[in-house]
C-alpha cells in the first residue's frame, strides 16, 4: 500500500531551526509537496520538489532523496506564527496526492 | 479576490438529511478536489473532477456524489448523512499545466448527529 510517514508533533524554541521528515512508500513518483497548516484554516503550499537535492525560499527549506524515499522541512530563525502542522503530500503515478498526517510544530518563546 | 470559495463554513445536520456543500473558483483551474481531514489521518480524497464535465472517484467516495457542470463549481452532497460523515470539508483547486500545486477554500465543518 502507500504510506506517507512524518512524526506527529515537534518542540522547537523561537529563534532556532528544526527538521521535519517525511519518509513515503507510494505507486510512482511525480513530485512532492509541502504545506502549511494553522489550526482551523486551510493548508497553504509551502514547497514542491520533484528531483532531488535542496529547494531554498526564504527561512524555509524543503530536501528531497528519491532514491531513499525521503524529504525534510527545514525552517530556520523560528518565529512563533511558524506555530502549525505541516504536511507531505507525494504526487503518485496516478498524478494522485498521497497525503501524510502532518506534523504539529509547537514553538516555545 | 481570486480564489476558492466554500459554503457553508459550518452546518449541523440530523442524521438522514441531504446536504450539499459548495465549492466556486474563479482562477480558471481545471482539476478540482474534495477531501476530508480528520483527527490524526492525512487529506482523504472523495472526489475529484480533472475538467469540466468528468468527475472520479478518491480513496472515499461512498456516501458523496459530487457533479461538474462546468469549469468553476464543484459541489458535493451528502444524500443521507450518517455521523461518520463528521469532519472538515475541504476543496481544492490546481492547474495541472502549471505544476498542480493545490489552492484550498476554507473548509465546512460539518457535524452529524
Amino acid at each position: 500500500g502507500q504510506n506517507i510517514d512524518q512524526p506527529t508533533e515537534m518542540t522547537a524554541t523561537e529563534g532556532a531551526i528544526v527538521q521535519i521528515n517525511c519518509t513515503y512508500q507510494t505507486s510512482g513518483f511525480n513530485g512532492l509537496f509541502w504545506y502549511q497548516q494553522h489550526a482551523g484554516e486551510a493548508p497553504t503550499f509551502l514547497s514542491y520538489n520533484v528531483l532531488d537535492g535542496l529547494e531554498e525560499k526564504g527561512r524555509f527549506s524543503s530536501f528531497l532523496s528519491r532514491s531513499k524515499g525521503y524529504s525534510y522541512l527545514l525552517l530556520k530563525e523560528l518565529q512563533m506564527k511558524d506555530s502549525a502542522s505541516y504536511l507531505c503530500a507525494v504526487r503518485d503515478s496516478n498524478y494522485q496526492l498521497i497525503w501524510g498526517a502532518g506534523t504539529k510544530l509547537i514553538i516555545k518563546p | 479576490i481570486a480564489g476558492i470559495t466554500q459554503a457553508p463554513t459550518s452546518q449541523i445536520l440530523a442524521a438522514g438529511r441531504r446536504m450539499t456543500l459548495r465549492c466556486t473558483q474563479d482562477m480558471r483551474h481545471n482539476a478540482m478536489y474534495w477531501y476530508r481531514q480528520d483527527l490524526g489521518l492525512g487529506l482523504r480524497l472523495i472526489h475529484y473532477s480533472n475538467t469540466a464535465g468528468t468527475t472520479g472517484k478518491g480513496e472515499v467516495p461512498d456516501g458523496y456524489s459530487v457533479s461538474r457542470a462546468n469549469t468553476d463549481d464543484f459541489p458535493l452532497t451528502l444524500a443521507s448523512a450518517v455521523p461518520s460523515q463528521t469532519s472538515v470539508y475541504f476543496c481544492a483547486s490546481s492547474n495541472k499545466e502549471e505544476g498542480g500545486e493545490l489552492f484550498f477554500g476554507e473548509g465546512s465543518r460539518l457535524t452529524v448527529l
